[in-house]
């Protein structure tokens, strides 16, 4: 079993509606990290949580320490939020382990 | 500069050759990772750098692989005597410190062994 576990692996939305994709994990952390792969392969830093929630425009994270469980939400998506959305979790020995990933497409 | 630096960008090697990817962090994080996706598949962490500490090398797949940090600059993964599935994008990250700050991540290193 994966220390850090996805869902779904594959999402398909119309354009603007809301995404809500999830990351449950098995390990100790001191934190996590939402990334976003876009194809080309380039990977961006959404966010990093070690409580509560974080919001940078239509994107909005959080994270349940207790339930050893995180969420990223995206409002109103747009075409352009097509990506692989990836959780990695940093454990406390500092070793940073991945999920494998959420492909997002969103359709006009 | 700017970002992270990768350099090359591309490797097309040969089986049994070594080589070696380079990888330059933002100036001043002191955290660096390397890791590795293949073909359709998601992130495998290799190896980890904390300033001084010394590197987690728990994600090392071989004795063939290895890695480098002279302090918190460059970083050199070398791959000895490559094989057909070592073929992959090598890709490095740095930070302000593990525990703190978003990841910036480099462009990555295509390797493939032929």
């Amino acid at each position: 079993k994966n220390e850090v576990e996805q869902s779904p692996q594959n999402l398909t939305a119309q354009e603007e509606e809301f995404i809500t994709i999830n990351c449950s994990y098995s390990v100790g952390i001191s934190a996590l990290h939402w990334l976003q792969q876009h194809p080309g392969g380039g990977i961006v830093s959404l966010f990093m949580l070690s409580s509560g929630k974080k919001k940078h425009g239509r994107l909005i994270a959080t994270i349940n320490i207790q339930e050893k469980h995180s969420s990223l939400h995206i409002t109103a998506s747009h075409p352009r939020d097509s990506a692989v959305y990836i959780c990695a979790v940093l454990m406390d020995t500092d070793k940073l382990i991945f999920g494998t990933g959420t492909r997002l497409q969103v359709f006009p | 500069g700017a970002g992270v630096s990768q350099s090359p960008s591309n490797k097309v090697t040969e089986k049994g050759k070594d080589v070696e990817l380079r990888c330059d962090p933002i100036s001043g994080h002191t955290a660096l990772y390397w890791y590795r996706q293949r073909l359709g598949q998601g992130l495998e962490f290799l190896i980890y750098f904390q300033g001084n500490s010394a590197p987690d090398k728990s994600g090392l797949p071989s004795d063939r692989f290895s890695a480098e940090r002279t302090g918190e600059s460059v970083s050199t993964l070398t791959i000895q005597r490559t094989q057909q599935e070592d073929s992959a994008v090598y890709l490095c990250a740095s930070s302000l410190a593990s525990w703190t700050g978003k990841l910036f991540f480099g462009s990555g290193t295509q390797l493939s062994v032929l």
